[in-house]
């Protein structure tokens, strides 16, 4: 049984560089979702996915965020000019539905 | 706005020493109240899903009840396993995104 992963684990970038962020869902998940977490704080919704249709945007997510999931399948997130304010957790889960949302393992971004 | 409130911050219990944690929350139309422990460094694990007031969870030494305003986390008899970060969330339902609390990091002696 194979859960979500993401790619990469950690990345470390410079401030105003771009990054992308890779998820791949549980297979037949129709939704995905991405959230961020910053120390000592639970997850924050960012934006969602069902198919290859984007339903959601959270006012957190300013326009230097952009996220994508072409045919209904992997999903990316980039970052463009990232700032140091932009260092947290990214996590990525799916779900049938509105069943239970399962996570990924995250990608830790660090802003120097 | 979801709101969702956990206490306390943090518990140190020593092993064998049964306790619970608190998840409070405001939410315009409860659709489901979710557990998940999560170990440092790692994402969420899904623990269980609460839909109704009244309903109760069980998986080895962990209990989970709702009522209309707040659910419980039991942990019975914990072990030194059982250390890890608690999360709680609601999904309202109209809504699909979660709603987390702050978590209780939970460390158990033995």
């Amino acid at each position: 049984d194979t859960g979500v992963s993401q790619d990469p684990r950690h990345k470390i970038t410079k401030r105003g560089q771009n990054v992308t962020f890779r998820c791949d869902p549980i297979s037949e998940h129709n939704r995905l979702y991405w959230y961020r977490q910053t120390l000592g704080q639970g997850p924050e919704f960012l934006t969602y996915f069902q198919n290859e249709a984007q339903l959601e945007k959270s006012r957190l997510l300013s326009d230097r965020f952009s996220a994508e999931r072409p045919k209904g399948s992997f999903s990316t997130l980039e970052i463009q000019r990232t700032e140091q304010g932009d260092s947290a957790m990214y996590l990525c889960a799916s779900s049938i539905l509105n069943n239970e949302q399962f996570f990924g393992p995250g990608t830790r971004l660090t802003v120097l | 706005e979801d709101q969702v409130t956990q206490s306390p911050e943090a518990l140190r219990l020593q092993e064998g020493e049964s306790s619970s944690l608190n998840c409070s929350y405001t939410v315009s139309g409860l659709r489901g109240l979710f557990w998940y422990r999560q170990d440092p460094g790692k994402g969420p694990e899904f623990l269980f899903t609460l839909y109704s007031a009244g309903e109760e969870k069980e998986k080895e030494r962990l209990k989970a009840t709702l009522t209309k305003k707040e659910s419980f986390l039991h942990i019975t008899a914990p072990k030194p396993e059982d250390s890890a970060t608690y999360l709680c969330a609601v999904q309202a339902a109209n809504d699909y995104k979660l709603s987390f609390g702050a978590g209780t990091t939970v460390t158990v002696r033995a």
